[in-house]
């Protein structure tokens, strides 16, 4: 069964630094997305990709992120200066056609120091 | 007022027992409506979506009450293996694909 896998599965960075998660959806799937849950707490929308733009981001999603599909395969969350506020999990998901059924990857787990 | 509300539990089940879950929602606009179940540590898994006519699978069925703005999940004949938090999931008109998540209901199943 094609499944949406992420790298790494943690990752500990100082703050300030810079981070990319990684991940790889379904193949034949559209649309892909990235959500967050902080510890203890829901998982949050951050952003939609589409067609190789942005089409919806949250209040969350500032300038500090980026997203990008830099060829056929790998879809990417870019942090550039960490925050401690930013340790959580991040999940990747994606979609096809219609958008509506999401499947999510095991996520990353972001530890900032 | 939340978005998705949901009761956090959690809610202790011996093993056979039948348990339901309830999901409100502010937003009328609202489209498409799913019941996901995430374990510890895991990622959100889609259980079932929700339709106006209710719906079954197995031994979960949903429902869905356009007019109260409220969504259950019923589970029959709990297994030890049901044993998750589950998540209530909204899709607004309007908001793209966006996912909206309650904050989950926790469920132990027990011997």
């Amino acid at each position: 069964e094609p499944e949406v896998t992420q790298t790494p599965s943690h990752q500990v960075t100082q703050m300030g630094q810079e981070v990319i998660l990684r991940c790889v959806p379904i193949s034949n799937h559209l649309y892909f997305y990235w959500y967050r849950q902080i510890l203890g707490q829901k998982v949050e929308f951050l952003v939609s990709f589409y067609n190789n733009e942005i089409s919806e981001k949250s209040e969350i999603f500032d300038d500090q992120f980026s997203v990008e599909r830099p060829d056929g395969s790998n879809f990417t969350l870019k942090i550039r200066s960490t925050k401690l506020e930013d340790s959580a999990m991040y999940f990747c998901a994606s979609s096809g056609e219609g958008g509506n059924t999401q499947y999510f990857g095991p996520g990353t787990r972001l530890t900032v120091l | 007022r939340k978005e998705v509300e949901q009761d956090p539990g959690p809610f202790n089940v011996p093993e056979g027992a039948t348990v339901a879950f309830n999901c409100t929602y502010s937003n009328s606009a609202s489209q498409s409506f799913f019941w996901y179940r995430q374990d510890c540590r895991k990622e959100p898994k889609l259980l079932m979506s929700v339709y106006s006519s209710g719906n079954e699978d197995g031994r979960f069925t949903a429902q869905l009450n356009r007019a109260s703005q409220y969504i259950s999940l019923l589970i029959r004949d709990s297994k030890l293996s049901d044993s998750a938090t589950y998540l209530c999931v909204v899709i607004y008109t309007g908001g793209g694909n966006k996912l909206t998540f309650g904050t989950g209901t926790q469920l132990k199943v027990e011997l």
